[in-house]
């Protein structure tokens, strides 16, 4: 069973344009969980998704991200007209979801895109 | 919004023992307390979590208080490989739907 697949690893782009994050949960797993980690800072939430649900994007910046997690295929971190301030380290996490797991869910987390805007 | 306080950096000698402190104070019945740690250049990774009673697995132990208003992870013998930023958070067992919110956690160095 593989684990959280996020790809690229880097991506590099330049001011203004677009960046597309993609996340693979866990196979079974419908819940995913975006976070943005900037350089010597801790994980900051930015969005929760079940499959094609949004359930929570307080962390979500209002302008330029958005996300999304379809039925099929991955789970989508979109940046439009990036600026150098989202030059972070963009991790995913995923969940099984549903209430099989009352104690709480481990998360499980994949290696992260690092972003540089140039 | 992180609901625990953890010091933001610890230190500690290899092939020692670890106390990491957690306080939560204000945790209600059906929290969970879970421990994870990052690696650096890497993602997130679970350690342990835990509701009342005391736990252990095969990479730490978890100690919690009586209270249940703070909690300690115990690394038995540190390893250089467990220089990283460990973070105590709470999972509310009510719900499928919370988002989990991370504090800044504590930076652990090993020295040789």
């Amino acid at each position: 069973n593989a684990g959280v697949m996020q790809n690229p690893r880097h991506l590099v782009r330049r001011r203004g344009q677009e960046a597309r994050l993609r996340c693979s949960p866990m196979k079974g797993h419908s819940h995913v969980y975006w976070y943005r980690q900037l350089p010597e800072e801790g994980l900051k939430f930015m969005v929760y998704l079940q499959k094609e649900n949004i359930i929570d994007e307080s962390g979500m910046p209002k302008e330029r991200f958005s996300a999304e997690f379809p039925k099929e295929g991955p789970s989508i971190l979109r940046i439009q007209q990036v600026v150098r301030g989202d030059s972070a380290a963009y991790f995913c996490a995923s969940s099984p979801g549903g209430r099989h797991n009352p104690w709480g869910e481990k998360l499980f987390f994949g290696s992260g895109t690092q972003l540089s805007v140039l | 919004d992180a609901k625990t306080t953890q010091p933001n950096s610890m230190e500690s000698n290899e092939e020692e023992p670890v106390h990491l402190p957690c306080n939560h104070s204000t945790i209600s019945g059906t929290d969970y307390i879970h421990w994870y740690r990052q690696l650096p250049s890497q993602g997130p990774e679970y350690v342990i979590h835990g509701l009342t009673s005391n736990v252990n697995n095969r990479m730490a132990s978890l100690a919690i208080a009586e209270d249940r208003k703070s909690s300690t992870l115990i690394l038995h013998r540190a390893t250089l490989r467990d220089a990283a930023v460990y973070y105590c958070i709470l999972r509310d067992g009510l719900t499928s739907y919370d988002k989990v919110i991370f504090g800044p956690g504590t930076s652990l160095s090993v020295i040789p």
